[in-house]
């Protein structure tokens, strides 16, 4: 089971977001990865092996964390990255955590 | 440039079936896990199945086993989910995606937009 926190985040643009993503169970190696799903989307793959940006992903994306403590960082926040953040464990289960919402302040 | 587009997805009664199908271009389609990802309305994501590159190994989510049949045809490049014995629960958009290898553990690289189910009497 992931848990991410918080539900929701309220931010202005140029802040920075930190988001939390909890397993219950460590799992092996770093496979978690994270997404980004704007509204009437599909997801979108941003971070995989807890820490690998996917191609064509900027910067300001980050990914760190191992064990069952990770995190997606995102610097600078651009009107574009409000967005539902989802977590996976792909290593096992498949299961994603409840997403956190960040949202413009 | 990988493209993923869902077809079959409408109306049904509970107890119904429906199948879906997913026409995959740009990839070396039988080099590809694949998996369907639903989302019901205003919920979050639910992996449900998956299915190997050769198409010789499948995997079910508990709430679906023995209702959904993922299936792969490489010659045509599809990917394919006979869901059986509907349940209002199941109301959801269908995603069709792509796992980043033939064997695990992969992470989903590329999504399709989704086609939707919607489970009624």
């Amino acid at each position: 089971l992931l848990t991410q926190s918080p539900g929701t985040l309220s931010l202005s643009p140029g802040e920075r977001a930190t988001l939390s993503c909890r397993a219950t169970q460590s799992f092996s190696g770093s496979y978690l990865a994270w997404y980004q799903q704007k509204p009437g989307q599909a997801p979108r793959l941003l971070i995989y092996g807890a820490s690998s940006r996917a191609t064509g992903i900027p910067d300001r994306f980050s990914g760190s964390g191992s064990g069952t403590d990770f995190t997606l960082t995102i610097n600078r926040l651009e009107p574009e990255d409000f967005a539902v953040y989802y977590c996976q464990e792909y290593g096992g289960s498949r299961t994603f955590g409840q997403g956190t919402r960040v949202e413009i302040k | 440039e990988v493209q993923l587009l869902e077809s079959g997805g409408g109306f049904v009664q509970p107890g119904g079936s429906l199948r879906l199908s997913c026409a995959a271009s740009g990839l070396t389609f039988s080099s590809c896990a694949m998996s369907w990802v639903r989302q019901a309305p205003g919920e979050g994501l639910d992996w449900i199945s998956a299915i190997s590159g050769g198409g010789d190994s499948t995997y079910y989510a508990d709430s679906v086993k023995g209702r959904f049949t993922i299936s792969r045809d490489n010659s045509k490049n599809t990917l394919y989910l006979q869901m059986d014995s509907l349940r209002a629960e199941d109301t959801a958009v269908y995603h069709c995606v792509k796992g980043s290898s033939e064997v695990r553990p992969y992470y989903f690289d590329h999504w399709g937009q989704g086609t939707l189910v919607t489970v009624s009497s």
